[in-house]
């Protein structure tokens, strides 16, 4: 079954530097988010991604945070400037989202852990 | 602001019976509904999902219901396994939302030996 793959599966970082996490979505979806989950807490809204432009984004989803699709295979999450609050498990998914299916398809990557230090 | 919630926090049932999981939610715009299991250190994983035109939707093992007059999501699990063991996220589509997912905060259920 095809899947979500998200690398590094746990990335150590320092406050103040630049993280980049990485996503492969599923080869035909068009439409592509990140989420986050901070520790406990539920599953929360970062950025949509189609068509090459971001299509909506959150409050989280402030300067400090873009989106890459540079390659046409992978999806990119950059935050430039790390702050302590920045740690959780960041989820990327896709959906291939055709008109008359019943479903989205919306499919989630197992995760990267992110723990600022 | 709109919000998608669940009403018990942690469900425990025995191995065997079957559960139930339950959800609100308050956009009446929402065209479609997904519930997640999550397992500790792991992404969502898609169980079964409805759409706001449906009222029943059966998988295997598990039944989603809507209640559209309430604005109620329920779950249904057949003969919960210990492998069900997991947090339960609704989830809702807010319709022109660019298909993001407003997820609720989740029920954690514990299956009993």
């Amino acid at each position: 079954e095809p899947e979500v793959t998200q690398t590094p599966s746990h990335q150590v970082t320092q406050m103040g530097q630049e993280v980049i996490l990485r996503c492969v979505p599923i080869s035909n979806h068009l439409y592509f988010y990140w989420y986050r989950q901070i520790l406990g807490q539920k599953v929360e809204f970062l950025v949509s991604f189609y068509n090459n432009e971001i299509s909506e984004k959150s409050e989280i989803f402030d300067d400090q945070f873009s989106v890459e699709r540079p390659d046409g295979s992978n999806f990119t999450l950059k935050i430039r400037s790390t702050k302590l609050e920045d740690s959780a498990m960041y989820f990327c998914a896709s959906i291939k989202r055709d008109r008359g299916q019943v479903g989205y398809g919306y499919t989630f990557g197992s995760g990267t852990r992110l723990t600022v230090v | 602001g709109e919000s998608v919630g669940l009403h018990l926090p942690t469900l425990s049932v025995q191995e065997g019976d079957n559960s139930i999981i339950n959800c609100a939610y308050s956009n009446s715009a929402s065209d479609y509904f997904i519930w997640y299991k999550q397992e500790s250190g792991k992404g969502p994983q898609f169980i079964i999902d409805i759409r706001s035109n449906m009222d029943k939707r059966q998988g295997q093992r598990v039944t989603v219901l809507l209640n559209k007059t309430v604005k109620h999501l329920s779950l249904q699990i057949a003969a919960t396994q210990p492998g069900d063991s997991a947090v339960y996220f609704c989830a809702e589509i807010l319709t022109g939302g660019g298909n993001k997912l407003t997820f609720g905060t989740g029920t954690q259920l514990k299956v009993e030996l």
